[in-house]
């Protein structure tokens, strides 16, 4: 166990749907950052959050939302979902707002049908 | 664009052998250079570092050798084991971490 919460594990859902990924990072870590991974883009930085604020921005679309809540646990939502989102969904996380040492989540795999 | 560049895509090596997986990067601000492991359902895992004031790094079975004026670095596995058998991912810090594209190494026995 990592220390990094996500939840759900799996999620499966309709095109056009919304959905939100769980994160709660280790304690004491107040940095959340979220990364995408499929098999033809390898692990792709989404977004990330430091203590509440959005500190750094990646390869987010703009269906896609995140924020982090004043209890350091973090959102992930995906709006309007096409079968190309479908990929695993890590969360990470880190003492400071450079992190050096991240510690992942096992991911949440989502299946868009 | 990808900020490093990872080879090979897929690698398989004789149980006791060494595993040898390359990396390249072209932006000079990166300041640390992890690698890290992934199992089939599991999140990556931090297996070594090195920042590029330093030339190689050995931790057990496991050597970074980096080349700041290739502005290359590789991860040495030596005495490959069947258990070694993941997903190593070599990845680059400015300050956010940018992802190679990954390694899927196989230890055949």
């Amino acid at each position: 166990d990592s220390g990094v919460t996500q939840t759900p594990k799996h999620l499966i859902t309709a095109t056009g749907q919304r959905v939100t990924l769980r994160c709660s990072p280790r304690s004491g870590d107040l940095s959340v950052y979220w990364y995408q991974q499929s098999l033809d883009q390898g692990l792709q930085f989404l977004i990330q959050y430091y203590n509440g604020e959005e500190r750094a921005k990646g390869n987010i679309l703009e269906r896609f939302s995140a924020q982090q809540f004043p209890d350091l646990h973090s959102e992930l939502n995906l709006s309007s979902l096409e079968l190309g989102d479908s990929a695993l969904y890590f969360c990470a996380s880190s003492v400071a707002s450079q992190g050096k040492g991240y510690t992942f989540g096992s991911g949440t795999r989502l299946t868009v049908v | 664009q990808q900020q490093v560049k990872q080879s090979p895509q897929s690698l398989i090596v004789q149980k006791g052998g060494i595993s040898i997986i390359n990396c390249a990067y072209e932006n000079t601000a990166f300041d640390y250079f992890p690698w890290y492991q992934q199992f089939p359902g599991k999140g990556p895992a931090l297996l070594i570092a090195i920042r590029p004031d330093v030339s190689e790094k050995k931790e057990g079975r496991f050597t970074i050798s980096f080349n700041k004026s290739a502005k290359q670095f590789s991860l040495h596995i030596m005495d490959s084991q069947p258990g070694d058998s993941a997903t190593y991912f070599c990845a680059a810090t400015n300050p956010n971490l940018f992802f190679g594209t990954g390694t899927r190494l196989t230890v055949i026995p």
